[in-house]
């Protein structure tokens, strides 16, 4: 298995612009998850998906982020409009029934 | 309080020391608990789950208290290579709520 694939690796946009991130989860996994990073808030939840299905967005730092997740291989966080203060490290995971968490590589995003 | 906290540090530790850091999660209800491993730049990566009272793994054991609400770990002789950030995660059971603590950091020197 490619393991969790997220797109882009690098993303560059100017303020206002909106931005989508990608990410593809384990083949047979159940569980998505959202998280961002950055050095002031560390690692954060920001949303997470059981079965296609979101259970719990409280993570979400307010209306300008949405997550989807239309089927089981494939879910978008979306910014709009993007602030700098969006600048962070956008990780994706997944796992199987609670179990072990296997994390993208991340998308690197600078909101300028 | 956060339902998971960890000591920053960071900790500087020479080569071939044993270092130990803990984690307090304030969740009563959690049954699963992990040690995840991040280096700078990368995504975290599972180094250790802990179902019951611990868990070791070479040079690496991980032991859970629950009657004070804290997991720790324990890395015997590190190496440079050890050098990271060290994230725990401890979900509540019946849900799938994997927040994290803010990470530790160890610098192993020479």
């Amino acid at each position: 298995d490619a393991g969790v694939i997220q797109s882009p690796r690098h993303e560059v946009t100017e303020m206002g612009q909106e931005v989508t991130l990608r990410c593809k989860p384990i083949s047979g996994h159940n569980s998505l998850f959202w998280y961002r990073q950055t050095m002031m808030r560390g690692l954060e939840l920001l949303i997470y998906f059981n079965n296609n299905v979101p259970i719990d967005d409280s993570g979400m730092p307010e209306d300008r982020f949405s997550a989807k997740m239309p089927n089981a291989s494939f879910s978008t966080l979306k910014i709009q409009p993007s602030e700098p203060r969006d600048s962070a490290v956008y990780f994706c995971a997944s796992s199987q029934a609670q179990e072990k968490l296997f994390f993208g590589s991340g998308t690197q995003l600078s909101v300028l | 309080r956060k339902e998971v906290e960890q000591d920053p540090g960071p900790f500087n530790v020479p080569e071939g020391a044993t270092v130990a850091f803990n984690c307090t999660y304030s969740n009563s209800a959690s049954q699963s608990f992990f040690w995840y491993r991040q280096d700078c730049r990368k995504e975290p990566k599972l180094l250790m789950s802990v179902y019951s009272s611990g868990n070791e793994d070479g040079r690496f054991t991980a032991q859970l208290n629950r009657a004070s609400q804290y997991i720790s770990l324990l890395i015997r002789d590190s190496k440079l290579s050890d050098s990271a950030t060290y994230l725990c995660v401890a979900p509540q059971r019946g849900n799938n709520d994997m927040r994290f603590g803010a990470g530790t950091r160890l610098t192993v020197k020479p």
